[in-house]
C-alpha cells in the first residue's frame, strides 16, 4: 500500500515549457486534490476532484489545467510554465465521509 | 469565508521544554479542525483532528483542545524532542466540499 504517490520528485522548466505532474493514489479514495505551497503562504487549492469525472477550481486555479484519468490518477498541467508557477505542489486524497486528507511526497518545481 | 491564524515563526525550543502554537480560525458553521505536520522534505501527515467542540486530539504527546467560544485549536506538548523538529499547520474543514483551509505554518526547531 504506497498512499499517494507523485512524479517527479524535482522538475526544472524555463519559461513557456509545459509539463504534467503525476498523481495516483491506492486507497480508493474519491476526492483528490492539488495544492501549491510557498513560503510564508501555507498551502493553497488549485484544483480539486471529488469524483472520477468531475473536477473543480480551488482558490488559485489560474495557469492550471487538471485531468481526473480514473479513479486513482489525478494529473497537473501547465500549459506555459511561468516564474510565478515555482513552488512545492502537493497531491493529496480523502475517503468518503471522512475530513482528513493524505498527501503525497510533493514536486519541487522551478520555472527559470 | 474560512481563514486560519497560526501563530508565525520560527520557534526555537531546547529539548524537553514546553511547546505551545497558537490556532485560530474563522468559519462557518461547525468545521472540524485539525493539525498537521510535515518533516524536513516529506509531505504533510496528519498529527490530530477534533471533530466538535471541547473535543481533544492526541497524538505522540501532543493535544490540542477545539475551543469554540474563543474559536481556537491550540498546539501544546509537554516535553519536545528534536525529532518534533518540523512545520506544524493548522487546518479547518467545513461545508459540503471537504476542502481543507490551512494556516501559513510555523517551524519548530529543537535542540539537544
Amino acid at each position: 500500500n504506497a498512499g499517494v504517490t507523485q512524479t517527479p520528485k524535482f522538475q526544472v522548466l524555463k519559461t513557456g515549457q509545459s509539463m504534467t505532474l503525476q498523481c495516483a493514489q491506492d486507497m480508493n479514495h474519491n476526492s483528490m486534490y492539488w495544492y501549491r505551497q510557498d513560503p510564508g503562504m501555507g498551502l493553497r487549492l488549485i484544483y480539486y476532484s471529488a469524483s472520477e469525472g468531475t473536477t473543480d477550481k480551488g482558490e488559485v486555479p489560474n495557469g492550471y489545467n487538471v485531468s481526473r484519468l480514473n479513479k486513482r490518477e489525478f494529473s497537473l498541467r501547465l500549459e506555459s510554465a511561468a516564474p510565478s508557477q515555482t513552488s512545492v505542489y502537493f497531491c493529496a486524497s480523502r475517503t468518503e465521509g471522512d475530513y482528513e486528507q493524505y498527501f503525497g511526497p510533493g514536486t519541487r518545481l522551478t520555472v527559470t | 469565508g474560512n481563514s486560519v491564524t497560526q501563530m508565525e515563526g520560527p520557534v526555537t525550543l531546547s529539548e524537553e521544554a514546553f511547546l505551545t502554537i497558537n490556532c485560530t480560525y474563522t468559519a462557518t458553521g461547525y468545521p472540524s479542525l485539525f493539525w498537521y505536520v510535515q518533516y524536513p522534505g516529506e509531505g504533510l501527515q496528519l498529527l490530530l483532528k477534533a471533530t466538535k467542540a471541547d473535543d481533544k486530539g492526541s497524538n505522540k504527546g501532543f493535544e490540542a483542545t477545539y475551543r469554540k467560544e474563543t474559536t481556537s485549536f491550540h498546539l501544546e506538548k509537554g516535553s519536545v524532542q528534536v525529532s518534533d523538529s518540523a512545520v506544524y499547520f493548522c487546518a479547518l474543514s467545513g461545508g459540503s466540499n471537504y476542502k481543507l483551509t490551512f494556516g501559513k505554518g510555523t517551524l519548530l526547531t529543537v535542540n539537544p
